[in-house]
């Protein structure tokens, strides 16, 4: 089974800080990975696809990077309606599998 | 615009059924792959089913047995009969459709509100 390990799993920003989130896979998924960003109450919404696809109507500070066993979300001037929680997830070895990353919650310094 | 709408949750003694059902309007629900999340109160993101356009059914080893997946294009619902429920399967349930990108599933693009199901005695 692949596992994906996000970190931090916990991370305090201020308003216009970049911030930077990291997906390692315990094996290579090409570029398989998306990003999910959730808010509480509310269902993940899709951020980026195929790693480094921004899914449309997502703003342009956020942008996705890697392939194979390393990845990174990173958001370049956050604002206030980024504090989240963002979870990657791994489509390679669909559909024997799906699989999540455990999350990194984004909160006010 | 993309509508899904997750029906059908609430509570139930373990070892007891439920079926959930997901409305989708606004796309042509037929030539989408569509699937099941859950996600246990505060709690990550576990997928739970698939389905393709052809009927073909996919599940993790948690659930393998325990729930079927299916759907029914003339109604445009998806829907997830749960059976032999546990404890550990209390969780809110999303139903989400399935991006392709080059033919290959690339991510979940749009998603339901979710429905809560709680398995106690």
């Amino acid at each position: 089974d692949i596992q994906l390990t996000q970190s931090p799993s916990f991370l305090s920003a201020s308003v216009g800080d970049r911030v930077t989130i990291t997906c390692r896979a315990s094996q290579g998924i090409s570029s398989y990975l998306a990003w999910y960003q959730q808010k509480p109450g509310k269902a993940p919404k899709l951020l980026i696809y195929a790693a480094s696809t921004l899914q449309s109507g997502v703003p342009s500070r956020f942008s996705g990077s890697g392939s194979g066993t390393e990845f990174t979300l990173t958001i370049s001037s956050l604002q206030p309606e980024d504090f989240a929680t963002y979870y990657c997830q791994q489509l390679n070895s669909y559909p024997r599998e799906l699989t999540f990353g455990g999350g990194t919650k984004v909160e006010i310094k | 615009e993309v509508q899904l709408v997750e029906s059908g949750g609430g509570l139930v003694q373990p070892g007891g059924s439920l079926r959930l059902s997901c409305a989708a309007s606004g796309f042509t629900f037929s030539s989408y792959d569509m699937h099941w999340v859950r996600q246990a109160t505060g709690k990550g993101l576990e997928w739970v089913s698939a389905i393709g356009t052809a009927g073909d059914t996919y599940y993790p080893g948690s659930v393998k047995g325990r729930f079927t997946i299916s759907r029914e294009n003339a109604k445009n619902s998806l829907y997830l009969q749960m059976n032999s429920l546990r404890a550990g399967d209390t969780a809110v349930y999303y139903c989400a459709r399935g991006r392709l990108w080059f033919g290959e599933l690339s991510a979940f693009d749009y998603w339901g509100q979710g429905t809560l199901v709680t398995v106690s005695s």
